[in-house]
């Protein structure tokens, strides 16, 4: 099991509703990573921080936004939501120097 | 065209036989390719990754690289019940993008 949680577990929102996600990272990893992941599919990445900065970014319109703090924890907001939201949204972080993910348990958004 | 492609099985081996699961990736610039696990319900867990072209063993597993052929593979040996799971193969592309395939389902029968 890895260092990395999120929170909430489990999140039911409505459209049109905003969601804020949360990721404390392992300690020492000063990347993180987040990633939709829908049933039956891989995960989907949508971006990446490092050192507080964006560092890359999937295909995600911009409703999609991140933060990532001094303290390398970092949060997943989301803007304006849609019912193909819903999924499983996970965040992984990293080592310096490595490219080697580690996961957190996932939180499961409902959009109704 | 998807960045990386999986066949999504699923792939049925009898306990104790060779399980052997494909990827194929688009991006030739690739440098760094992975292997991850991923049971029902659960976030996926590092297997383990491969940088250069050819073979890396980790106890029963074996990673395999061609950059050419832009093809990796992940062979398990003496496959047991609770290897039971969607396994996952990621690459870093570039801009420190990484893309997963959709996962590669294996049911190891007893």
């Amino acid at each position: 099991e890895t260092g990395v949680t999120q929170s909430p577990t489990h999140l039911i929102k409505t459209r049109g509703q905003q969601v804020t996600l949360r990721c404390s990272s392992q300690s020492g990893h000063n990347t993180v990573s987040w990633y939709q992941q829908a049933l039956g599919q891989g995960p989907q990445f949508i971006f990446q921080y490092y050192r507080e900065e964006e560092n890359g970014r999937g295909n995600f319109p911009p409703r999609f936004s991140g933060l990532q703090f001094p303290n390398y924890s970092s949060e997943l907001n989301v803007n304006a939501l849609e019912l193909d939201d819903s999924a499983l949204y996970l965040c992984a972080s990293t080592l310096p120097f490595s490219q080697e993910q580690f996961f957190g348990p996932g939180t499961r958004l409902t959009v109704l | 065209q998807k960045e990386v492609e999986q066949n999504s099985g699923p792939l049925s081996v009898p306990e104790g036989a060779i399980a052997s699961l494909n990827c194929t990736y688009s991006d030739r610039g690739s440098q760094s390719f992975f292997w991850y696990r991923q049971y029902s319900g659960k976030s996926p867990e590092l297997i383990m990754f491969i940088y250069s072209n050819g073979d890396k063993e980790d106890g029963r597993f074996t990673a395999q690289l061609n950059k050419a052929s832009q093809y990796v593979s992940l062979l398990i040996r003496d496959s047991q019940p609770s290897d039971s799971a969607t396994y996952l193969c990621a690459v870093n592309g570039n801009f420190n993008k990484f893309y997963f395939g959709s996962g590669t389902k294996l049911n190891v029968k007893p």
